[in-house]
């Protein structure tokens, strides 16, 4: 079954720390991967997308991820957060055998501590 | 205004009533989405559409009805509403090269 897995319902990380949102998929063909994230009351925003290529993929805002396929992972990073980064992060994959649908993760709710 | 918009933005209901929720976008995209968003599921696709005049059931279409007679419009309407519809409505578009999704706003309905 196709499915994403985000372990960590709620982080919560000091500004100015690192951060590492973890994304695990299940995926049967070659899996396109994004991070989006939701800040209260707004719709979703792409973070960054991973198709082919350079498993490490640079975004918007400073984050970047790592597709390790081995892991079926692709966690998310930011090397500083800022107190504006506070927010809902969902992982997602699809791919061109399901139409582009996409399967999202449950989210992770991120909160920073000043 | 370009982009993806969705109206209302809040709703509030009664159960049995027929309510409609309005998807626009301005891309032309081939294809779009609805989504519904609970705490602890995520988004949930609830129907997509790959063109105008062609629909799919997603993962929880039961109680939803979907058309698409033109592009830009994908209206989605519960003909009876019922409490557990009560939700956040995301509707999404893309074009039919890339698989990068734009969401809407959002529209917060509340069935009483």
């Amino acid at each position: 079954a196709q499915s994403v897995t985000q372990p960590d319902i709620h982080i919560t990380v000091s500004e100015g720390a690192s951060l590492e949102l973890r994304c695990n998929y299940s995926y049967g063909a070659t899996p396109y991967l994004f991070w989006y994230v939701q800040s209260p009351g707004q719709g979703l925003q792409l973070l960054l997308k991973y198709f082919s290529g350079d498993t490490l993929v640079q975004g918007i805002k400073g984050f970047e991820a790592e597709f390790k396929r081995s892991q079926s992972s692709f966690n998310l990073r930011k090397p500083s957060v800022h107190w504006s980064d506070a927010a809902e992060y969902f992982c997602a994959v699809g791919g061109g055998n399901q139409g582009g649908k996409l399967i999202f993760g449950q989210g992770t709710e991120l909160s920073v501590k000043p | 205004d370009a982009g993806i918009t969705q109206s209302p933005r809040y709703k509030i209901t009664e159960t049995g009533r027929q309510v409609t929720l309005m998807c626009h976008q301005t891309w032309s995209h081939s294809y779009m989405f609805w989504y519904r968003q609970d705490l602890g599921h995520g988004l949930r696709l609830i129907y997509y559409s790959a063109a105008a005049d062609i629909t799919d059931k997603g993962e929880v279409p039961d109680g939803y009805v979907v058309s698409r007679s033109k592009t830009e419009n994908f209206p989605l309407t519960l003909e009876s509403a019922t409490r557990s519809q009560t939700s956040v409505y995301f509707c999404a578009s893309r074009s039919g090269t890339n698989y990068e999704q734009y969401f809407g706003p959002g529209t917060r309905l509340t069935v009483t």
